[in-house]
């Protein structure tokens, strides 16, 4: 089982600013870069914001983008919005699926 | 517009088992695998599982020996099993469509275990 590690743990940072959010997994990811972040508001579901690592979901803004292969991963929100603030989760879904333990985006 | 709903109790005593149904529209529940997910109170998420029509099963590791999966096309619902629940067990359950990453979730259903 792959095992995701998210730091940092809780990162404060003003709207307009630049967030970068890594992802370390235990072993390499496939080859197809099974890699995926989401974004989770208090009592809502996760939102599916990238996929295959790099890819965004249908309708996610370009802020949005993701990069890493092998076993670090990055999700880079460019120009944070006030709605941006919630908790990042990455995935790995290979053949044991996983989720990180999560980062916290809070307003500073 | 793919909408996917969670239910089943929200009360389950300690050494029973947990049963929810998910049921699902605008996509045929032959087309994709389906997968539960869940998150315990005020933490991260933790795959279950997931199946196909066809039969085919996944299940976490750590969750396989309590874990059961089915889907019934007829009703366009798939549902979770898992049984000799504990403490450990409360959470919120999600369904979502998928066996990789997940685009389409359900709301999420809270499932408490307590006598």
């Amino acid at each position: 089982e792959i095992v995701l590690t998210q730091s940092p743990g809780t990162l404060s940072l003003s709207p307009g600013e630049r967030a970068t959010l890594s992802c370390r997994a235990s072993q390499s990811v496939s080859s197809s870069s099974s890699l995926a972040w989401y974004q989770q508001k208090p009592g809502q579901a996760p939102r599916l914001l990238i996929y295959g690592a790099s890819s965004r979901a249908t309708g996610i803004p370009d802020r949005f983008s993701g990069s890493g292969s092998g076993t670090d991963f990055t999700l880079t929100i460019s120009r944070l919005e006030p709605e941006d603030f919630a908790v990042y989760y990455c995935q790995h879904y290979g053949s044991s699926p996983s989720f990180g333990q999560g980062t916290k985006l809070e307003i500073k | 517009q793919v909408q996917l709903q969670e239910s089943g109790p929200g009360l389950v005593k300690p050494s029973e088992t947990l049963s929810l149904t998910c049921s699902i529209s605008g996509v045929s529940i032959s087309s994709f695998y389906w997968s539960w997910i869940r998150q315990p109170p005020g933490k991260g998420l933790e795959w279950i599982g997931y199946v196909h029509y066809s039969g085919i099963t996944n299940y976490n590791p750590s969750l396989k020996s309590r874990v059961t999966m089915s889907v019934d096309t007829s009703k366009s619902q798939f549902s979770l099993k898992l049984s000799s629940v504990t403490a450990a067990d409360t959470a919120v359950y999600y369904c979502a469509r998928g066996n990789g990453y997940n685009h389409y979730w359900g709301q999420g259903i809270l499932v408490t275990v307590s006598s």
